[in-house]
């Protein structure tokens, strides 16, 4: 297995602008986490999803940030309009039971 | 509500020499904990888990834990560092009980030094 395939890697955009990260959790797994990492706030969970069903967005920051995962195997993160402060690194994790497998993560600048 | 207290937010030691990675945790019923480890520019990766078997878990790298509950504890240890522990380390504990949807609970993070 692949694992969590998470891209892109890296990105950098402007101030302003619609950033879409983009999640492949592993095959079988039923339930799928986005997770923010900072310095200052350490990992926050966004978002979870369980057979493709929003369960908790209650950490998403603010109407900026939307998450769908239209299938089993496929999720996006959407930030639009993107700010500085949402520069971080960003894992999406998916899980089938208690251990979640985390992707590698999208380091996203905003300038 | 569970929750998670890394009570070191940093630790040094040097190479050849026990880690000691401590962690408190809270928890209504019987928890499930881990402890994952992230390498500088890297993802997370699980090092260890405790789910109600055995209260001595042994993980990969030579780390193992003891799950305490009369202590509310899971510390995490190593007999002998190597330069390569070097990162940051992560008690995580999850949601459980019957809504057992993988939802982990982070402790804040403890970075370990290894002084050669």
């Amino acid at each position: 297995d692949a694992g969590v395939i998470q891209s892109p890697r890296h990105e950098v955009t402007e101030m302003g602008q619609e950033v879409t990260l983009r999640c492949k959790p592993i095959s079988g797994h039923n339930s799928l986490f986005w997770y923010r990492q900072t310095m200052m706030r350490g990992l926050e969970l966004l978002i979870y999803f369980n057979n493709n069903v929003p369960i908790d967005d209650s950490g998403m920051p603010e109407d900026r940030f939307s998450a769908k995962m239209p299938n089993a195997s496929f999720s996006t993160l959407k930030i639009q309009p993107s700010e500085p402060r949402d520069s971080a690194v960003y894992f999406c994790a998916s899980s089938l039971g208690h251990v979640n497998t985390f992707g590698s993560g999208t380091r996203l600048t905003v300038v | 509500a569970q929750s998670v207290t890394q009570l070191d937010s940093h630790v040094s030691v040097s190479e050849g020499t026990p880690v000691l990675l401590r962690c408190n945790y809270s928890s209504s019923y019987s928890p499930s904990l881990f402890w994952y480890v992230q390498h500088p520019n890297k993802g997370l990766q699980l090092l260890l888990k405790y789910t109600s078997a055995a209260t001595l878990v042994k993980g990969i790298n030579g780390f193992e834990a003891e799950f305490k509950k009369s202590e509310t504890s899971f510390h995490l240890t190593k007999p002998s560092a190597h330069m390569s522990d070097a990162a940051e380390y992560f008690c995580v504990v999850s949601e459980g009980g019957s809504s057992n949807t993988g939802k982990l609970i982070f402790g804040q993070g403890t970075t370990l030094q290894v002084k050669p």
